[in-house]
């Protein structure tokens, strides 16, 4: 079983709808959890950081985290073709030390 | 506040050279992560340093390895480069916060080409 997983898509949806991204993990005792987007060829760009059960929101973004389900995802409002990228899942695990695991990434793709 | 810098941006080098790559941490922050990027993967932990010192490894040969200086930049360092150490180099700064945790931004990463 992977560490972090995450469907790779890619995950088509029409402009102005919501985009739901999953990611579920392996370690129950994580404790800090990310999404990051990443444009082709440039480098991930943070989100959102979520640290407890329940809803967070920014903006057009709301992180959900579920510690008992182990899942964590990301819900994208009005989604735009500016959206498109592959969104990154975080996980920093409780080993002790502050590196995070990344998921493969889901690509989003956003029709106008 | 300036953010992550890293450089060089490309760099093309042949299977056994060594390379260094560098990054500059973003204003207040004291620690520096390298990632290694394949094509098509998430971001993959090197190591990490804090106070200079190494505060933590991943799954990587001692040919990987890394400084840490006064002023928080840092630099990668890869031995004996092989075909597979082909990818992108990311740097992430954050303010670490013993008990706390950090969180991490990165830099705009260089790509590494082995011939």
């Amino acid at each position: 079983q992977k560490e972090v997983e995450q469907n790779s898509g890619p995950l088509s949806v029409p402009e102005g709808a919501i985009a739901s991204l999953n990611c579920t993990y392996s370690d129950r005792g994580s404790q800090s959890f990310f999404w990051y987007r990443q444009y082709s060829g440039k480098s991930p760009e943070l989100i959102m950081s979520i640290y407890s059960n329940g809803d967070k929101e920014d903006g057009r973004f709301t992180a959900q985290l579920n510690k008992a389900s182990q899942y964590v995802s990301l819900l994208i409002r009005d989604s735009q073709p500016s959206d498109s990228a592959t969104y990154l899942c975080a996980v920093n695990p409780s080993s002790g030390t502050y590196k995070y695991i990344f998921g493969t990434g889901t690509r989003l793709k956003v029709l106008a | 506040e300036t953010g992550v810098t890293q450089s060089p941006t490309h760099l093309i080098k042949t299977r056994g050279q060594q390379v260094t790559l560098r990054c500059s941490s973003q204003s207040g922050h004291n620690t520096v992560s390298w990632y290694q990027q394949a094509l098509g993967q998430g971001p993959q932990f090197i190591f990490q340093y804090y106070r200079e010192e190494e505060n933590g490894r991943g799954n990587f040969p001692p040919r990987f390895s890394g400084l840490q200086f006064p002023n928080y930049s840092s630099e990668l360092n890869v031995n004996a480069l092989e075909l597979d150490d082909s990818a992108l180099y990311l740097c992430a700064s954050s303010l670490f916060v013993a008990g706390m945790g950090d969180t991490q931004y990165f830099g705009p990463g260089t790509r590494l080409t082995v011939l």
